[in-house]
């Protein structure tokens, strides 16, 4: 079982440019949601998905866009980088009634 | 606002010594609650968990008691290992807001 897996592991991007963090999972859950690791800052919901179609904000959303077309995929795009948007991203998925599984992380340096 | 407050680190202890890492949380409603694990490089990995008041999550050595009255739930461990250093999270769940809310880690360093 594959779980909750994210591409690429590792990202280096000039301010300014986009791109596109993958996220699958395979356990047909049904929520999915983004975090990103910031030294002594724990971990922060930038958006979640309650379910294909609808998505929603979390506590640091700006500068990121998120669509759910399929249960399985939650991609996480950055429109234009900027270096305060260096971090370890993380996506993590569940059932209606089960804990959160994480993916092993995208480490993002945005120069 | 809902939130976790976990006992500032980093943490080092001798192999054996007895683990406490404090976790409060304010939030409304009636949380489940979690400690997270993470070890070098890798993603978070449940380490145990409690979904009401006064159950008691364990796991690998590991307790935590959900305690209302006090609004905790910290982890602890008899005798660690060194095969415990790790950053520990603690989290909580709310089924309606659908959502983890984390603490902001404890790293922990066991030396031999």
């Amino acid at each position: 079982n594959a779980g909750v897996t994210q591409t690429p592991k590792f990202q280096v991007l000039k301010t300014g440019q986009s791109m596109t963090l993958q996220c699958a999972q395979d356990m047909n859950h049904e929520y999915m949601s983004w975090y990103r690791q910031d030294p002594g800052m724990g971990l922060r919901l930038i958006h979640y998905s309650v379910g294909a179609g609808i998505t929603d904000q979390g506590e640091v959303p700006n500068g990121y866009n998120v669509s759910r077309s399929t249960t399985e995929d939650f991609p996480l795009r950055l429109l234009s980088a900027a270096p305060s948007q260096t971090s370890v991203y993380f996506c993590a998925s569940s059932g209606q009634f089960t804990e959160a599984f994480f993916g092993q992380g995208t480490r993002l340096t945005v120069v | 606002g809902d939130s976790v407050t976990q006992m500032e680190g980093p943490v080092t202890l001798s192999e054996e010594a007895f683990l406490t890492i404090n976790c409060t949380y304010t939030a409304t409603g009636y949380p489940s609650l979690f400690w997270y694990v993470q070890y070098p490089g890798e993603g978070l990995q449940l380490l145990l968990k409690a979904t009401k008041a006064d159950d008691k999550g364990s796991n690998k050595g590991f307790e935590a008691t959900y305690r209302k009255e006090t609004t905790s739930f910290h982890l602890e461990k008899g005798s660690v290992q060194v095969s415990d250093s790790a950053v520990y999270f603690c989290a909580h769940y709310l089924q309606g807001a659908q959502k983890l809310v984390f603490g902001q880690g404890t790293r922990l360093t066991i030396n031999p």
